[in-house]
């Protein structure tokens, strides 16, 4: 069973940062391509980044690009989004999920990142 | 990176067939049969139940299916049931090698 635990949300001042983790279980971590997506509270699904399983191959949103930095430890089966000079509209849910840009299967059950003063 | 266009809301009685859209460009929808559906519980996290426009994960049941015609992607619900009622998203690939979802669409089961 496929299992993805995220951790490290918490609350951030405006242009601060802060790294989101995201453990996996239960699939051949090396060979899974990763996204992030993210819900703002009340609000729809937005995709954030994903990366190859490899890591080599990144892609971002426009509303993120520059500012979020996603990568992983295929030795520790742990994904990463390091996210930079954070806003306001940057709060929302942060899950972890296996897939690409074509499909995302499996979801983790998310971290909340607050971004106030 | 426009979000997809879906009806903030669609309602059926138990029993009942009900179709949510789902409406992009040429860019993403029109452009690839790369559209997924998924259902959101409330604090929950989303469930994968459409995939390649028309494809079911195993465990998800027959009573849900997809199809494409143009910018317009659907997802019906057949023989509706009480335990459908969920927020229903779209996504799909588009020519920027990035992901887009809809904006969401309640369904409520009366």
């Amino acid at each position: 069973e496929v299992q993805l635990l995220e951790s490290g949300g918490g609350l951030v001042q405006p242009g601060g940062s802060l790294r989101v983790s995201c453990a996996a279980s239960g699939l051949t971590f090396s060979s899974s391509a990763m996204s992030w997506v993210r819900q703002a509270p009340g609000k729809g699904l937005e995709w954030v980044s994903a990366i190859s399983g490899s890591g080599y191959s990144t892609y971002y949103a426009d509303s993120v690009k520059g500012r979020f930095t996603i990568s992983r430890d295929n030795s520790k089966n742990t994904l990463y989004l390091q996210m930079n000079s954070v806003r306001a509209e940057d709060t929302a849910v942060y899950y972890c999920a296996q897939g690409l840009l074509k499909i995302i299967d499996y979801w983790g059950q998310g971290t909340l990142v607050t971004v106030s003063s | 990176q426009s979000a997809l266009t879906q009806p903030a809301s669609v309602s059926g009685s138990p029993g009942q067939s009900i179709t949510i859209s789902c409406t992009g460009t040429s860019s993403d929808v029109g452009g690839y049969n790369y559209v997924s559906w998924y259902q959101q519980y409330p604090g929950k996290a989303p469930k994968l139940m459409i995939y390649d426009v028309s494809n079911r994960p195993s465990g998800v049941s027959n009573r849900f299916s997809g199809s494409k015609s143009g910018n317009t992607a659907s997802l019906t619900i057949s023989g509706l049931q009480a335990e459908d009622e969920a927020d229903y998203y779209c996504s799909s690939y588009t020519s920027s090698n990035t992901l887009v979802f809809g904006g969401g669409t309640k369904l409520t089961v009366l």
